[in-house]
């Protein structure tokens, strides 16, 4: 069964310094892996998505993520942290096309100024 | 993107009554929707997944006389919780899975409250 494990319910970062959530996966076949944004009363935004190809995903907003095989990794990074992007982040996974989406928990990123 | 719309954004309703939650996918047809709930602070979960003409797929723990799905077109699938109770109040997210972008799109969500 897949699932993801999001380490760190709350990260706190200085606006202008690197943002870095992380996620680990556990799959038994190669996952598709996605991390979504979600701003207060909303619904979810995808950030980004691993599909196989290209390991270092690059997305929206500055954000990227760099799948690692080895390490079953899938963490978030921004080098520098603006005011707008304190949001709660979730990781996901999906193990086929149309599958259902397994989520983590999900981190609470807070921007200081 | 893709947009997926949701009514109400919000519902107030009386325990006891009935509440129907609608999610469109606006721009293109969607064969498969996805129903999730969200408590404050955690995470989603999926409570069913809905096809296009046929049952929806219930997850383990949720109960399908409870919560009705209904995907009567390629374009809207509803919720509808039925003699809601406190219990019920959540955030209520649908998604709808786009085969050409190979992702689902989300809608806004419904905040049901029950009194």
């Amino acid at each position: 069964a897949q699932s993801v494990t999001q380490l760190g319910s709350h990260v706190s970062v200085s606006e202008g310094a690197l943002v870095l959530l992380r996620c680990n996966y556990s799959s038994s076949v190669p996952p598709y892996l996605f991390w979504y944004v979600q701003y207060p009363n909303q619904g979810l935004q995808l950030l980004l998505k691993y599909t196989s190809a290209a390991t270092l995903v690059k997305g929206i907003n500055g954000f990227e993520a760099e799948f690692k095989k080895s390490e079953t990794s899938f963490h978030l990074t921004k080098p520098s942290a603006h005011m707008s992007d304190a949001a709660e982040y979730f990781c996901a996974v999906r193990n086929n096309q149309g599958g259902k989406l397994i989520f983590g928990q999900g981190t609470e990123l807070s921007v200081k100024p | 993107g893709a947009v997926v719309s949701q009514h109400p954004s919000r519902v107030i309703c009386k325990s006891g009554t009935s509440v129907k939650i609608e999610c469109r996918s606006l721009d293109f047809q969607a064969t498969t929707m996805f129903w999730y709930r969200q408590f404050p602070k955690q995470s989603l979960m999926l409570m069913a997944t809905s096809n296009e003409g046929s049952k929806a797929t219930y997850e383990q723990g949720v109960e399908k006389d409870k919560f009705l799905i209904n995907h009567a077109s390629l374009t809207l699938s509803t919720l509808t919780v039925t003699s809601a109770h406190p219990e019920d109040s959540s955030f209520y997210i649908c998604s709808a899975w786009r085969g050409s972008y190979n992702e689902q799109f989300f809608g806004p969500g419904t905040r049901l409250t029950v009194l």
